[in-house]
């Protein structure tokens, strides 16, 4: 079965310094990868996704995420925050013929100015 | 174009009660998911179509929990006898087709709580 740990609950930064969300999975099958972010009242919205093309994965708002296999790992990283960053992040994965997403219990991003 | 929309956006409902969510996906995507979410967790598969065949029920957590999508377009997610369990956040998601690669695109949600 497959299965997502996301490290810290709650996360903190400084307006400008980096952002590193972390995001293991667990799966049989080689999977796509997700990092969905969640605003208040607001659906779950797509950062970006990862289908075994390129490793390094740019989604939106100058995040991005590295895919790797190794490490099972797909960690979210932005260089620099900002405040609108503050949001709840969630990891996600599902298998390449499937049609679920599994999701981790998400990140809260918090951007201290 | 309109994304997913969920009505009602909050549902207040005694125990013991029933319940109807909505979904209205958008227009054209042919697969539509629906998940729970309850505090402080990700959301939970509950169930799938594509068109109007219900293709995966495996998430639903027993038989007080029904969906249906007749037409292949709206969708309704329907609980019965109410309980305090319940108690989440209702999403729906739509995906131009089936399998990984589609991207889901999620409404605001529906939050049910039972009192």
């Amino acid at each position: 079965a497959q299965s997502v740990t996301q490290l810290g609950s709650h996360v903190s930064v400084s307006e400008g310094a980096l952002v590193l969300l972390r995001c293991n999975y667990s799966s049989s099958v080689p999977p796509y990868l997700f990092w969905y972010v969640q605003y208040p009242n607001q659906g779950l919205q797509l950062l970006l996704k990862y289908t075994s093309a390129a490793t390094l994965v740019k989604g939106i708002n100058g995040f991005e995420a590295e895919f790797k296999k190794s490490e099972t790992s797909f960690h979210l990283t932005k260089p620099s925050a900002h405040m609108s960053d503050a949001a709840e992040y969630f990891c996600a994965v599902s298998e390449r013929y499937g049609n679920k997403l599994v999701f981790g219990a998400g990140t809260i991003l918090r951007v201290k100015s | 174009g309109a994304g997913v929309s969920q009505s009602p956006r909050y549902k207040v409902t005694k125990r013991g009660q029933d319940v109807a969510l909505r979904c209205d996906p958008i227009s054209g995507h042919v697969s539509l998911y629906w998940y729970r979410q309850a505090l402080g967790q990700g959301p939970e598969f509950l169930t799938y179509f594509n068109y109007e065949a219900q293709q995966d029920k495996s998430g639903l957590p027993n038989d007080r929990f029904s969906a249906e999508r007749p037409e292949g377009s709206i969708s309704t997610l329907t609980i019965q006898r109410t309980e305090q369990r319940d108690s989440a956040m209702y999403r729906c998601a739509s995906s131009l087709g089936t399998g990984g690669v589609y991207e889901q695109y999620f409404g605001p949600g529906t939050r049910l709580t039972v009192t």
